[in-house]
């Protein structure tokens, strides 16, 4: 069974570009999670999708944003670049039913270089 | 919002130590989760913890849930160099935030 597959793995904008990062959630879950993680740091909680909702999402400023497919997969849109936007940008996926009551799957994560 | 405290932020031992790291919450938690993110890695999710007081062991892992669900650790037993990496909390209020993490060094 795959796990959840994120694209691009890598890639570097210059600042005031956008980027749109995908992701795949494992077969037959809902839930689709995304985080932001500077270097060495932790993990932050930007937007929570759940059957194609929004269901949360973190303090990030509106130039954040996202949705979720019908088949669950997600997008992550981050616009007008900035040099702290660089980060390892994770997708997890779960089984629904709220936030927290399942285990979550992670993806191997886009990072995100901002020159 | 609501914040999730570990400590420490770093551990270095020996291998053959024993490590503990612990989460610490200001309020009440519904449950508490544990991920273990190797370096250059993704989280991977080790257990959940749901009842007050309740422990649970994974081989050398030890976890507890503390009796006013505000506080959790993990207990590693004679820590391996396989243990290196950073250990996060996650507890779930209207969303899954994480805790601070600790990261663990493991000297052969």
């Amino acid at each position: 069974e795959a796990g959840v597959t994120q694209s691009p793995t890598h890639l570097i904008k210059t600042r005031g570009q956008q980027v749109t990062l995908r992701c795949s959630p494992i077969s037959g879950h809902t839930s689709v999670y995304w985080y932001q993680q500077a270097l060495g740091l932790g993990l932050q909680f930007l937007l929570w999708y759940d059957e194609g909702e929004e269901r949360n999402r973190g303090n990030f400023p509106p130039r954040f944003s996202g949705r979720q497919f019908p088949n669950y997969s997600s997008e992550l849109n981050v616009n007008a670049l900035e040099l702290e936007d660089s980060a390892l940008y994770l997708c997890a996926s779960s089984s629904g039913g709220g936030a927290g009551t399942g285990e979550l799957f992670f993806g191997e994560g886009s990072r995100l270089t901002v020159l | 919002g609501q914040q999730v405290m570990q400590i420490p932020q770093y551990q270095h031992v020996q291998e053959g130590e024993d490590f503990t790291t612990y989460c610490n919450s200001s309020t009440t938690l519904s449950n508490i989760q544990w991920y273990k993110q190797r370096p250059g890695g993704h989280p991977v999710f080790l257990i959940q913890l749901v009842k007050s007081g309740e422990v649970k062991k994974q081989k050398r892992l030890t976890f507890q849930f503390g009796e006013a669900k505000k506080n959790s650790s993990l207990h590693i037993t004679a820590t391996q160099t396989t243990d290196v990496g950073t250990y996060f909390c996650a507890t779930n209020t209207d969303k899954l935030i994480f805790g601070t993490g600790t990261r663990l060094q493991v000297f052969p």
